[in-house]
């Protein structure tokens, strides 16, 4: 069965440092993965996709993530962060071979940034 | 800009009354799923539809929950008798699925259901 874990529940950076984001993905196939964000109070929103095409796939708001099969990870990192990227990270793998069309998502990230 | 609607926003509401949260998924997908999210659970799958066909409601307590699509436009999801541990945000996602291929789910705002 496919799931990822996301290794940290809250992680705390300084505006301006970098940011990262790590997740594990186990898949029994070659996996889509999401990064998906939700701001407070609102819907979530999606960061980014890897669907195996390059394997370092960039997203919105500066964000990116590399997908390494040797490692089954896929981190999300940004090289500096805004206090605007404050907000919960959620890590998403899609189901069996994709044909059903879900998602699993990971328990979250929460990412709060300090002036 | 295409998006995905819900509504009402928020519901206020005492147990053991009915409460039916709407969904308008983006025209052109054929697929639209049912969420709920709590603290202690996270994001947690209820149902979903594939062409206005229930695919797998497994997620949903069976007794209180029902989730339908009258046409292509609309999805809902009743909930009755409401309970106050059924208190989350409900969200409606949508997304286009094809033969082999995942492609991204869209999410709407969410319904915030408080049961009292």
């Amino acid at each position: 069965a496919q799931s990822v874990t996301q290794l940290d529940s809250h992680v705390s950076v300084s505006e301006g440092t970098p940011v990262l984001l790590r997740c594990n993905y186990s898949s029994s196939y070659s996996p889509s993965l999401f990064w998906y964000v939700q701001h407070p109070n609102k819907g979530l929103q999606l960061l980014l996709k890897y669907t195996s095409a390059a394997t370092l796939v960039k997203g919105i708001n500066g964000f990116e993530a590399e997908f390494k099969k040797s490692e089954t990870s896929f981190h999300l990192t940004k090289p500096s962060a805004h206090m605007s990227d404050a907000a919960e990270y959620f890590c998403v793998v899609s189901d069996q071979k994709g044909s059903q069309g879900n998602l699993i998502f990971g328990k979250g990230t929460k990412l709060s940034v300090k002036p | 800009d295409a998006r995905v609607t819900q509504t009402p926003r928020h519901k206020v509401t005492e147990m053991g009354q009915e409460v039916t949260m709407r969904c308008q998924p983006i025209l052109g997908h054929n697929t639209v799923f049912w969420y709920r999210q709590t603290m202690m659970q996270g994001l947690e799958l209820l149902a979903y539809f594939r062409n206005r066909a229930p695919l797998d409601d497994s997620g949903m307590p069976k007794d209180r929950f029902s989730a339908e699509m009258p046409d292509a436009t609309l999805a809902t999801l009743k909930i009755q008798p409401s309970e106050p541990r059924d208190s989350a945000v409900y969200f409606c996602a949508s997304g286009l699925v094809l033969a082999g291929a995942t492609d991204t789910q869209y999410f709407g705002p969410g319904t915030r259901l408080t049961v009292l």
